[in-house]
């Protein structure tokens, strides 16, 4: 099943913060972080595993609630080089690993300078 | 590390023609990739695995005789879209996983993808 992603669209300020969520109706046993910008393959962000997982490289972070079955991305101070979309992917069957991914339908984002 | 190239990145031809796209995992091995299908606008959204040495498995709706994947080695799966139609245009994009993958810790990474339009 599709996990839902909110909002559908942000538009920002260079330097200004947003958050984008991800929410499944079944249990998640990993959430990965993608971008993708126009045309182009999707860029790996970043990868979460367990409940209550946070990480985060540079001004983008992202958390894991495995009890709620939600993820969500900040990107603080953000860049025009954030524009794009963010898909959120997740994990189906029994965590296994070598399983393809179901994505949600994507938030776009624009940074305007 | 880790980059998968995908072979062609854009093919335009006529209708019926069948049309074979190549992912390759460069620096890593892979039992398993994966092929993906994404219209303007929209997700990705996974048509298949690929199983190195055995049979694709296909999502529902996926038709395998319209789709045939063929995974020869652990760098090379092939995907080869049969007797393409128009309402098979769209952006067809390959993944893979590093071998050891344990319980999803290794990411997807990604060909640049093959944008196919059938005249």
């Amino acid at each position: 099943q599709q996990p839902v992603q909110s909002p559908q669209a942000v538009i920002l300020r260079e330097g200004e913060d947003a958050v984008i969520n991800c929410s499944s109706s079944k249990a998640l046993y990993s959430v990965h972080w993608y971008r993708q910008k126009h045309g182009e393959a999707p860029v790996f962000l970043m990868i979460l595993l367990k409940g209550g997982e946070q990480k985060g490289h540079d001004k983008i972070s992202a958390s894991f609630n495995e009890k709620k079955q939600q993820s969500s991305l900040y990107l603080t101070a953000s860049q025009l080089s954030y524009s794009g979309t963010y898909f959120c992917g997740t994990e189906r069957g029994s965590g296994g690993g070598a399983d393809g991914l179901t994505f949600g339908k994507g938030t776009h984002l624009i940074i305007q300078p | 590390g880790a980059v998968v190239s995908q072979h062609p990145s854009r093919v335009i031809c006529k209708s019926g023609t069948s049309v074979k796209i190549e992912c390759r995992s460069l620096d890593f091995q892979a039992t398993t990739m994966f092929w993906y299908r994404q219209f303007p606008k929209q997700s990705l959204m996974l048509m298949a695995t690929s199983n190195e040495g055995s049979k694709a498995t296909y999502e529902q709706g996926v038709e395998k005789d319209k789709f045939l994947i063929n995974h020869a080695s652990l760098t090379l799966s092939t995907l080869t879209v049969t007797s393409a139609h128009p309402e098979d245009s769209s952006f067809y994009i390959c993944s893979a996983r590093p071998l050891p993958v344990l319980r999803g810790n290794q990411p997807q990474h990604f060909g640049d993808g093959t944008r196919l339009s059938i005249l």
